[in-house]
């Protein structure tokens, strides 16, 4: 069974603070995704990584794929509250058919003014 | 679009009671998938299926069974609830395309409570 795990389990800053949530796993995925989830919706992506070593910024997120493409990291600059949420990382393995995604255990951000 | 859709949004069940959750897609969407999402475990696949007529299991597929006899509709069945089932549960769907750069559309979830 692949494992993803997140950590930190939960993160309370402030506004305007910066953060890093990792994301770590033994196994090797063939991409990689962050994705923001709600209270009461479901995760919305955000970001597909797929090369190892990659980088990818969207707007004041920057996220990393590790050059193993084993890990990644999700860097938020100047956090907002509108950056509260639950961040879910989520490995992409290609089976013979449909690609299976196996989601990480999740970190909760809160930003407070 | 509506994107996908889920009802019910909330259920309560007692233990032993059946109940089916459905999820319908209007993207077109070939492949469909159910996931349950606990405290600190992130989503697990229940179910998927890679089009109209199949299923396959997933990581957690004991207790539940799936039918997808129309594209847009992928039906998640729970013939006899137990506590172990309270959860929340999201559908998702995805077109085919590049496998690597997949993107899951998901649903907004159904919270189910088995007393």
């Amino acid at each position: 069974t692949q494992l993803l795990e997140q950590s930190p389990q939960f993160l309370s800053i402030q506004e305007g603070e910066n953060l890093t949530v990792y994301c770590n796993s033994s196994s090797v995925f063939s991409s990689l995704q962050w994705y923001r989830q709600e209270p009461g919706e479901g995760p919305v992506l955000l970001v597909t990584v797929v090369t190892g070593g990659e980088v990818k910024k969207l707007k004041r997120l920057t996220f990393q794929f590790g050059d193993a493409r084993k890990d990644s990291s999700l860097h938020i600059t100047a956090a907002q509250p509108g950056d509260t949420g639950l961040y879910l990382c989520a490995g992409v393995s290609n089976t013979g058919t449909a690609s299976k995604l196996t989601f990480g255990t999740g970190t909760r951000l809160q930003v407070t003014l | 679009n509506a994107g996908v859709t889920q009802t019910p949004k909330f259920r309560v069940l007692k233990t032993g009671q059946s109940m089916t959750l459905l999820c319908a897609q209007d993207m077109n969407h070939e492949y469909m998938y159910w996931y349950r999402q606990d405290p600190g475990m992130g989503l697990r696949l229940i179910h998927y299926s890679v089009g109209e007529g199949t299923t396959a299991k997933g990581e957690v597929p004991d207790g539940y069974n799936v039918s997808r006899l129309k594209k847009q509709n992928f039906l998640l069945g729970l013939e006899s609830a137990a506590p172990s089932q309270t959860s929340v549960y999201f559908c998702a769907s995805s077109p085919i395309r590049d496998r690597v750069s997949t993107i899951s559309y998901f649903g907004p979830g159904t919270r189910l409570t088995v007393t």
